[in-house]
């Protein structure tokens, strides 16, 4: 057990609908990383926020939006759902930025019908 | 954009048969991480190498980060069922603002057959 954890742990919805991931960070961890895990792709860096603020952007879809709250846990909100956004998706935190560790979360696995 | 290729993508191989698994890129990377994902869990972190050269032991597994640091190697020693699991290189990439992105290998797949 990481100490992340995510929910929903399983997520099935429509194309063209709206969800929205949750994480809470380790215990005392300030950083929050969100990745994507497909077949095809592997685990692509999406967003980093630290202490409620975003720090690192990677290939993050417009029509996906990520914030960190004042109690440190954060959400990915995923909308306009294609097939294609099917996938695992993880978050992870780390005490300090640069990271030593990041500790990774159990996953969402999200089905787009 | 940085790229890492692992190879191979699949093995498997008997218990107490040796293996090494590569990591390569043409980027230069202020880190290169070694995580084990098992079915249904993220990703655990093996092992940070951060300096050329370095070569770290934990246990059976062996990890060399390349001199140039665009490269490493993961060694597995007298691979047992319990080694089974998806293998990821990770290489660190320092933006301005000193956080490190992960740039992620597509993984390779291990099974450890008794």
């Amino acid at each position: 057990d990481s100490g992340v954890t995510q929910t929903p742990k399983h997520l099935i919805t429509a194309t063209g609908q709206r969800v929205t991931l949750r994480c809470s960070p380790r215990s005392g961890d300030l950083s929050v990383y969100w990745y994507q895990q497909s077949l095809d792709q592997g685990l692509q860096f999406l967003i980093q926020y630290y202490n409620g603020e975003e720090r690192a952007k990677g290939n993050i879809l417009e029509r996906f939006s990520a914030q960190q709250f004042p109690d440190l846990h954060s959400e990915l909100n995923l909308s306009s759902l294609e097939l294609g956004d099917s996938a695992l998706y993880f978050c992870a935190s780390s005490l300090q930025i640069p990271a030593d560790t990041q500790y990774f979360g159990p996953g969402t696995r999200l089905t787009v019908l | 954009t940085q790229l890492l290729e692992q190879s191979p993508q699949f093995l498997s191989i008997q218990e107490g048969e040796n293996l090494t698994v590569y990591c390569n890129s043409s980027s230069v990377f202020s880190s290169l991480q070694w995580y084990r994902q098992e079915p249904g869990e993220g990703p655990v972190l093996l092992v940070t190498v951060v300096t050329g050269g370095e070569v770290k032991k934990l246990k059976r597994l062996t990890f060399q980060f390349g001199d140039a640091r665009k490269d490493s190697s993961l060694h597995i020693t007298a691979a047992q069922p319990g080694d089974t699991g998806l293998y990821l290189c990770a290489g660190g990439v320092l933006d301005q603002g000193g956080s490190e992105k992960l740039v992620f290998g597509k993984g390779m797949k291990l099974t450890v057959n008794p």
